[in-house]
């Protein structure tokens, strides 16, 4: 099982980024999405599709339907400058797989 | 607080042996699921291998199943990652992380990551 990110996204700060993850019948799958800045581990932003763990900004949000999933942070801030990469279970490998990853720029 | 602290890497030569542990703190370990994922340099994120809370489960990727074995001590709260036959593209940073939810499900999130060690597979 694939899952495909854009290599990158650039936004200026205050407008909405949105990052995408395409995978084969992908709403059927529950999508995390974790944030990583250089240098440091990775943090959980949004887990089964929509929901946000405690202490991540309500900027976050998630969605999946389709062949898509998005997460979308609005009100974009220089602080959000990481990398993003979606996660799923693959039920048919028993594998949890990860997206390519997406560098969001803040311009 | 919930810790996660890797240890073990270093540099090994193609075909050796390392074993990695993860030493956690801070929460009831023997509840929850353990994953190993790696990163190479300037690389994205690569899912390795889990283990359930009882040791029932574990899954492995193909790229290191044969050669990597994930255990735990639940006495110790503690996780490890024997690699084998490594090889060049083994080189990574290696992190352990914690399933966000204490019950068994492969379709958990991971919610605590440790900082990770350092594996460098060079002759």
């Amino acid at each position: 099982y694939v899952l495909t990110q854009p290599p990158s996204v650039s936004v200026a700060p205050g407008t909405t980024a949105s990052i995408t993850c395409g995978g084969k019948n992908i709403g059927s799958k529950a999508v995390h999405w974790y944030q990583q800045k250089t240098g440091q581990a990775p943090v959980l932003v949004m887990y089964d599709d929509s929901d946000r763990p405690s202490g991540i900004p309500e900027r976050f949000s998630g969605s999946n339907s389709g062949n898509t999933a998005t997460l979308t942070i609005s009100r974009v801030e220089a602080g959000d400058e990481a990398d993003y990469y979606c996660q799923v279970w693959d039920s048919s490998s028993d594998h949890r797989i990860f997206g390519g990853g997406t560098k969001v720029t803040v311009l | 607080e919930v810790q996660l602290v890797e240890s073990g890497g270093g540099l090994v030569k193609p075909g050796g042996s390392l074993r990695l542990s993860c030493a956690t703190s801070g929460f009831t370990f023997s509840s929850y699921t353990i994953s190993w994922v790696r990163q190479a340099p300037g690389r994205g994120l690569e899912w390795v291998s889990y283990i359930s809370s009882g040791s029932d489960y574990v899954s492995y990727s193909d790229s290191v199943k044969g050669r990597f074995t994930i255990s735990r001590d639940n006495s110790k709260k503690s996780s490890f990652l024997q690699m084998d036959s490594l090889r060049v593209e083994d080189t990574a940073v290696y992190f352990c992380a914690r399933d966000a939810i204490p019950a068994v499900g492969a379709t958990n999130p991971s919610d605590y990551w440790g900082q990770g060690t350092l594996v460098t597979v060079s002759s």
